[in-house]
């Protein structure tokens, strides 16, 4: 069976700072791997992706994430954050079908 | 989040009574998926449909829980006498097609029981 842990709950971090969101995921089979951001009484957005190709993802907005196989990791990071980038993360797992399997998610929280 | 159009934003019911959540697909996905998010955790798979069809309703609960994606028309979610232990937010999803495409999300229904 599948699943994603997402060791940290909160993530306060200050304005124009480093952060890092780790994502750790388990599955006996090829994988695809998705960070979603969800903003307050909103849906889930597609931040980025990895299907295939390039281990190092990246999104239009400063985030990227790295595929490590021998880690079973897909940890996500940005060199500076912004005020804007409140909001909570939550990585998913696919093994190539439908079912996506979510972490319980890390509330970043950017301190000015 | 544009595309996937979910209504109402906010439901609230009193025990016992029935909740319609209803979902429409972006334009040219077929399929749609449901999810439960309860306070303080992530989100559960709950049924995928395509149109007229229930393909997987492995995460449905056996009882008072339905869904439907008719040929015309929304696709809807319907929980029957709802419990306090009903209260979420309900996420749909769509797809064009399941295999690596990434599925879309719409805001959701957040349900409140009395």
């Amino acid at each position: 069976a599948q699943s994603v842990t997402q060791l940290d709950s909160q993530v306060p971090v200050f304005e124009e700072a480093p952060v890092e969101l780790r994502c750790n995921y388990s599955s006996s089979v090829s994988v695809y791997l998705f960070w979603y951001v969800q903003y307050p009484n909103q849906g889930l957005q597609l931040l980025l992706k990895y299907l295939s190709g390039s281990t190092l993802v990246e999104s239009i907005n400063g985030f990227e994430a790295e595929f490590n196989k021998s880690q079973t990791s897909f940890h996500l990071r940005k060199p500076s954050v912004h005020i804007s980038d409140t909001a909570e993360y939550f990585c998913a797992v696919s093994s190539g079908t439908y079912k996506y399997i979510f972490g319980t998610g890390t509330r970043l929280k950017v301190l000015a | 989040n544009a595309g996937v159009m979910q209504n109402p934003r906010h439901l609230v019911r009193r025990r016992g009574q029935e909740a319609r959540l209803r979902c429409s697909p972006m334009k040219g996905h077929s399929h749609v998926y449901w999810y439960r998010q309860l306070p303080e955790e992530g989100l559960k798979f709950m049924v995928y449909l395509q149109k007229e069809n229930i393909i997987d309703e492995s995460g449905m609960p056996k009882e008072r829980f339905s869904a439907e994606f008719p040929k015309e028309g929304p696709s809807i979610l319907r929980i029957q006498q709802v419990v306090r232990g009903d209260s979420a937010a309900y996420f749909c999803a769509s797809s064009p097609q399941y295999s690596n495409q990434p599925q879309h999300f719409g805001d959701g229904t957040r349900l409140s029981i009395l």
